[in-house]
Parts: structure tokens; sequence; C-alpha cells
């Protein structure tokens, strides 16, 4: 299974766009790519998943490129409540009876 | 979210001891799942679950055994627990093999003394 590589941390001034990348250099052609937030005490909560090229949804967009070996998260103008870790998860299509094994997730601040 | 219970959700136990924790969903996801988390180390995958009887280990399965009798259910057992398991542990569900979207319990804080 494809192996995640993000930032550990990031800081962001509020109103600014974030963008966070992860690395996924040996993605397979059934997987795709799923992102989580996380807040302190609680259980991470999907975001958003996509397989190639853009994806959007109310809370974010999702840009994977045509090798599909990097994708990144895009939050436009985070607040405060942004503050949060970010994990991305590659998931094997098709197959449910695959581990679901999370990198160790993007730590970000969000400053007034 | 997937209607997903645990429990307990605090523990405080000692060496030697067995723990058994309860991941209970009322959506009837097929897959299942069971993470621990630390500072440091992220979420990392303990057993996971692809139907009823179906199990499989996941990265730190040493020390832990699962069961799984019936859809809703997913145990998580620590035989004798130790203080290296102190941790917090996240039940997980997905409700099919074409999404990748996981549902996420509130987690269980376990403590070890």
């Amino acid at each position: 299974l494809a192996k995640t590589t993000q930032p550990i941390s990031m800081d962001s001034y509020e109103g600014q766009e974030v963008n966070i990348t992860c690395s996924h250099n040996n993605i397979a052609t059934n997987d795709y790519i799923t992102w989580y937030q996380q807040f302190p005490s609680q259980g991470p909560r999907f975001i958003i998943q996509g397989y190639k090229t853009k994806v959007t949804n109310e809370v974010a967009s999702l840009f994977i490129p045509a090798d599909r070996k990097s994708s990144t998260l895009s939050l436009p103008r985070v607040s405060l409540s942004d503050t949060a870790v970010y994990y991305c998860l590659v998931v094997r299509g098709n197959s449910g009876n695959t581990p679901l094994v999370f990198g160790k997730g993007t730590r970000l601040s969000v400053i007034a | 979210d997937a209607g997903i219970t645990q429990s307990p959700r605090h523990k405080v136990t000692e060496t030697g001891t067995p723990v058994t924790l309860r991941c209970h969903q009322t959506e009837n996801h097929r897959y299942m799942y069971w993470y621990r988390q630390d500072p440091g180390h992220g979420l990392r995958l303990i057993h996971y679950s692809y139907g009823v009887k179906d199990t499989d280990k996941g990265e730190v399965s040493d020390g832990y055994s699962v069961s799984r009798s019936k859809t809703e259910d997913f145990l998580l057992t620590l035989e004798s627990a130790t203080s290296s398991q102190t941790s917090v542990y996240f039940c997980a569900t997905r409700l099919a093999e074409n999404t990748g979207e996981l549902f996420f319990g509130e987690g269980s804080r376990l403590t070890v003394l």
C-alpha cells in the first residue's frame, strides 16, 4: 500500500488559503486519496476524497496531478477553528480487505 | 456519523488485567478498524475486519486480539494489559469497498497503571 508523507506542521494567518501537500509515490492504479481532519480529543473526520484532477466540496478542494504521486488539500480562507491535524490516507479501491494505514499527519496552526 | 459508539469511553486498569473495548455501529457498515493514537505517533492500525468473523492484523497487533461475531460489534481485547498499551483507542467503520470514507468513534482512553 502507498505510504504517505506530509509536512509535520504548518502555520497560517486567518483568512489565508492553506495548501497541504501529501506525497504518495507508490500509489497504485486502483487507489484513491482521502483527507481527514482531527481536533484534540476527537476522532478524525472525513473531509474529501478524489482519484484524479480536482475535487471540490463545501469545505475544501483536492488537487491531484496526472501522475497521482502527490495530492494537495486546499483550505480557503482559514479561520482559528481550522486549527487541527490533517491526514491524507490512500485507500485501495474495490478492495476492502486491505489495511488502512495513516501517516503522521500535518498539524495546522491558524494564527489571528 | 455512522452511529458509532465506543465503550467504555474512559478506563483505568492495572497491569496484567484483561480489558475489552467495544465498538458498536448501527449503519450496517461492512468494514471496521481499531486504531490507537499516542503523542508523536499519529493513528496506528491495530486490527481490522472485512466482515463477520473476518479479521486481520494491522501495524501494531501484538498484545491485542479482536472478534467480530456480528456486523454491528467489533471487540478489541487486551489479554493482559501493559503500561505500553496506555493510549486512546479509536474505532472506525467504512461502508463499502468503493469508498474511502471512514467514520470514527469518539475514542476510548485507556490508562494502564
